[in-house]
């Protein structure tokens, strides 16, 4: 059991730059999240895939964020036309099962830097 | 709709005192209450976690929560604060269905003194 990764782990862009982030979570858990934490705040949710679906998706996540999750695997969160407002550590985590009570693990995060 | 509050964004306390970090929860149905550590630049672990069993649970690092529905609480403690406790402390409680998404609290930073 590797855990949750996250690469890049560091990413620096120049406003109006396109990033894509991405997530592997650990292996045979179908349920996937991704969650923005800004300096002093906790996570935030950002969406929700159960295998490569889609379910669920916050206000937080305008239209210039992008997720996906192919073949429920990897996933890919995409930001286009960074804004400065999007500096921020985004976190993966991952969970197996079917209720609330089954804890999500943590990747170690992607911290962005818009410059 | 589901909330967390934790009080005190900063405790400090001296190395070998007890540790309390504070959470108020707001829930319509029972919950499921968890409380991670997140190290610098680091993702977040599990402590431990609550989910209607024991009402008294015991976690990793010697760390340890009471649930109290009376008070909607669910507080982490410790009896003797170690150096390497220091750290940021995250309650969350999880949706009633759907999603199970974490609603976390704003955190509480722990300094341990020497």
């Amino acid at each position: 059991d590797t855990g949750v990764s996250q690469d890049p782990r560091h990413k620096i862009t120049k406003r109006g730059q396109n990033v894509t982030f991405r997530c592997d979570p650990i292996s045979e858990h179908n349920r996937l999240y991704w969650y923005r934490q800004t300096l002093g705040q906790g996570p935030e949710f950002l969406t929700y895939f159960q295998n490569e679906a889609q379910l669920e998706k916050s206000r937080l996540l305008s239209d210039r964020f992008s997720a996906e999750r192919p073949k429920g695997s990897f996933s890919t969160l995409e930001i286009q036309r960074t804004e400065q407002g999007d500096s921020a550590m985004y976190l993966c985590a991952s969970s197996v099962g079917t209720g609330g009570s089954y804890e999500q693990y943590f990747g170690p995060g992607t911290r962005l830097t818009v410059t | 709709a589901q909330s967390v509050t934790q009080l005190g964004s900063h405790v400090s306390v001296s190395e070998g005192a007890l540790v309390l970090l504070r959470c108020n929860y707001s829930s319509s149905v029972p919950p499921y209450l968890f409380w991670y550590v997140q190290y610098p630049n680091q993702g977040l672990q599990l402590l431990l976690k609550y989910t209607s069993a024991a009402t008294l649970v015991k976690g990793i690092n010697g760390f340890e929560a009471e649930f109290k529905k009376s008070e909607t609480s669910f507080h982490l403690t410790k009896p003797s604060a170690h150096m390497s406790d220091a750290a940021e402390y995250f309650c969350a409680v999880s949706a009633s269905s759907g999603t199970y998404k974490y609603i976390f609290g704003t955190g509480t930073r722990l300094k341990v003194l020497a």
